[in-house]
């Protein structure tokens, strides 16, 4: 079986331009978290999905991220406009979640980032 | 809030050594406990996991406990591998039931 596929794997930009990443979670899988890696903050989660809907998008930075989840099979984030400080590995995430205990996630290889 | 603490690296083995990264956590009622390893340039891969007290998981000759008395879940292995060079994250989900909380990362290599 498949896991988290990513796309792509590395992204170079410019500061200022937009910048979409893309994720096809585990299928069966109902939920989807983005997270991001740096050196300086460590993980940190951006966003949760449950069943296609976002339940906590408390960790998104600021108003140029955003996430959508339009179907059980594809999720994005989008950064728009860039900065160089958004430099990072962004991952994608899968689980089942449900029956009110945790279930262990499983992490997609990530997007490495630049922004110039 | 949920916490983990785990000990800081770098940690340099000799090949055949033995293997001990500390991790201890803040959580309230019964966390799942996870070890997730990290090879150079890839993804973060579930190494094991336990989801009650006393649960032992192992894989690939890793184990780790569930000491809920001691609020740990410290990570072993008897005899390294070169090819266990990589990073290790300590990591639970809480009370939330969906949010992984992560340690900090322990980066182990292992020389020949």
């Amino acid at each position: 079986d498949a896991g988290v596929i990513q796309s792509p794997r590395h992204e170079v930009t410019e500061m200022g331009q937009e910048v979409t990443l893309r994720c096809k979670p585990i299928s069966g899988h109902n939920s989807l978290f983005w997270y991001r890696q740096t050196m300086m903050r460590g993980l940190e989660l951006l966003i949760y999905f449950n069943n296609n809907v976002p339940i906590d998008d408390s960790g998104m930075p600021e108003d140029r991220f955003s996430a959508k989840m339009p179907n059980a099979s594809f999720s994005t984030l989008k950064i728009q406009p860039s900065e160089p400080r958004d430099s990072a590995v962004y991952f994608c995430a899968s689980s089942r979640t449900g029956g009110g205990r945790g279930y262990e996630q499983y992490f997609g290889p990530g997007t490495r980032l630049t922004v110039t | 809030g949920d916490s983990v603490t785990q000990m800081e690296g770098p940690v340099t083995l000799s090949e055949e050594a033995f293997l001990t990264i500390n991790c201890t956590y803040t959580a309230t009622g019964y966390p799942s406990l996870f070890w997730y390893v990290q090879y150079p340039g890839e993804g973060l891969q579930l190494l094991l996991k336990a989801t009650k007290a006393d649960d032992k998981g192992s894989n690939k000759g890793f184990e780790a406990t569930y000491r809920k008395e001691t609020t740990s879940f410290h990570l072993e292995k008897g005899s390294v591998q070169v090819s266990d060079s990589a990073v290790y994250f300590c990591a639970l989900i809480g009370g939330s039931n969906y949010k992984l909380t992560f340690g900090k990362g322990t980066l182990l290599t292992v020389n020949p």
